[in-house]
């Protein structure tokens, strides 16, 4: 069964803990990104990958870490520097980049709150 | 700025009537456009996409369609049902970044019996 999976489903912090939210694909997709979704907002690119071993930031990237040591995974760090971590993350996954007429495939996110 | 405005912010209907969302985009250069529907507290997924040179493409009772002219983009509902409630987000894309996937605040529909 194909898709993109994202855990846990909610995650709840104290202020000061770093936190990491898991994602994974069994598409076969060399790109990955992470979106945060805020009410009344678009959703906001925090890091994406195009290829294993290589991450590049996006709009938001202050706060939050991220690796690429696997194809399929591509888990986010949320670390204590982040000032208001309280969201909605979203990964997501593509064959290549987009930006071409690729479809970005999403998971269900991960609803994260600080205490 | 590249942006990408939607309207209404949100939309109340009986079910089985029809509805237009709207989508007015300002990002240059433009490689494609995508509709999303999103349910509460789940990931988006895709509706549509059309580049430039397509003016309007449908899947079942959702028709999208572009006027790259005027950088504006709609998408009609026909015969809504209850499960077509939810948060309905216009993305646009330029081919210079991958970065450059500008998303909407999303129209939130609901669909009343």
């Amino acid at each position: 069964d194909g898709g993109i999976t994202q855990s846990p489903k909610y995650l709840f912090r104290k202020e000061g803990q770093n936190v990491t939210l898991s994602c994974e694909q069994n598409l076969n997709h060399d790109a990955m990104y992470w979106y945060r979704q805020d009410p009344g907002q678009g959703l906001r690119l925090i890091y994406y990958s195009q290829i294993v071993n290589d991450f590049q930031k996006g709009d938001i990237a202050e706060g939050y870490s991220v690796s690429r040591e696997k194809k399929e995974s591509f888990p986010l760090t949320v670390t204590s520097a982040q000032k208001n971590p309280t969201a909605f993350y979203l990964c997501a996954s593509s064959i290549s980049l987009a930006g071409s007429y690729n479809e970005q495939f999403f998971g269900p996110g991960t609803r994260l709150t600080v205490l | 700025k590249n942006q990408v405005e939607q309207s209404p912010q949100s939309l109340i209907i009986l079910e089985g009537k029809n509805c237009t969302l709207q989508c007015n985009y300002t990002v240059s250069p433009f490689s494609n456009l995508r509709w999303y529907k999103q349910d509460t507290g789940r990931g988006p997924v895709s509706l549509t996409i059309m580049t430039f040179s397509e003016n309007t493409k449908s899947n079942g009772r959702y028709t999208a369609t572009l006027d790259a002219d005027t950088k504006q983009s709609s998408l009609h509902i026909t015969a809504s049902q209850l499960s077509d409630s939810a948060s309905y987000i216009c993305v646009v894309s330029d081919y210079s970044s991958a970065s450059k996937i500008i998303f909407g605040s999303g129209t939130r529909l609901s669909i009343r019996p």
